[in-house]
């Protein structure tokens, strides 16, 4: 089931940072929030994911509010390769290989990155 | 590159028929997925096997089934197939712990078609 609620679509302009937004009022303390995009039938791809500090990586920024139930994806500097399906999912990442590691996708958000 | 290889990367077959589809998982990881993506279902979690085991099992039909091989190369088993079952299938692999070790990375994919 969805823990999850995401916009369907969004655009932004290229060069601009595009903001992605994701709520989850019901997140359990040891769950995290992850973040996959799809482009076009592609395997889905791994950007970022953070349980309740503010994370960055090469790809993206992922900022967490203070009680968790909402978080939003920013990559600073869209290109047109970044139109893709965005998911924001949370899942236990467990120490053990139990049932609760598989992802769960909603529909996503699809960013479309305008020239 | 995700370092999961699938293959083969398109498959066309005939209602009735059964098809393997093959996955071999990231160098060290123990862990592999299976994700089925139609369109009207998305992505849809199948089965996740832990260094040789069945860990969990998502909404995999009774038609299909999988094995994970002592090499932790894993193959998904299609049998008996329905145009219903036209669909990409994704194959993912992760290591075990927390965090980024339990990140979950997606092979390309096999794209069924079945008609």
């Amino acid at each position: 089931d969805a823990k999850t609620t995401q916009p369907p679509s969004m655009d932004c302009a290229e060069g601009r940072a595009a903001n992605l937004p994701c709520n989850h009022s019901t997140i359990s303390g040891n769950e995290y929030v992850y973040w996959y995009r799809q482009i076009h039938s592609q395997g889905p791809q791994y950007i970022i994911h953070g349980l309740k500090n503010n994370e960055t990586n090469e790809m993206a920024s992922l900022i967490i509010t203070e009680d968790r139930k909402s978080s939003t994806l920013i990559l600073p500097h869209a290109t047109l390769r970044d139109t893709a399906v965005y998911y924001c999912i949370v899942r236990v990442a467990g120490a053990r290989q139990t049932g609760a590691n598989n992802l769960f996708f909603g529909t996503g958000t699809r960013l479309t990155v305008i020239p | 590159d995700s370092g999961v290889t699938q293959t083969p990367k398109h498959l066309i077959t005939a209602t009735g028929q059964r098809v393997t589809l093959r996955c071999s998982p990231r160098s060290g990881d123990l862990s592999v997925y299976w994700y089925q993506q139609s369109l009207d279902q998305g992505l849809q979690f199948l089965i996740q096997y832990y260094n040789g085991e069945e860990r969990a099992k998502g909404n995999i039909l009774e038609r299909f089934s999988a094995q994970q091989f002592p090499d932790l190369h894993s193959e998904l088993n299609l049998s008996s197939l329905e145009l219903g079952d036209s669909a990409l299938y994704f194959c993912a692999s992760s290591g075990a712990g927390t965090g980024v070790q339990g990140t979950q990375y997606f092979g390309p994919g096999t794209r069924l078609t079945v008609l």
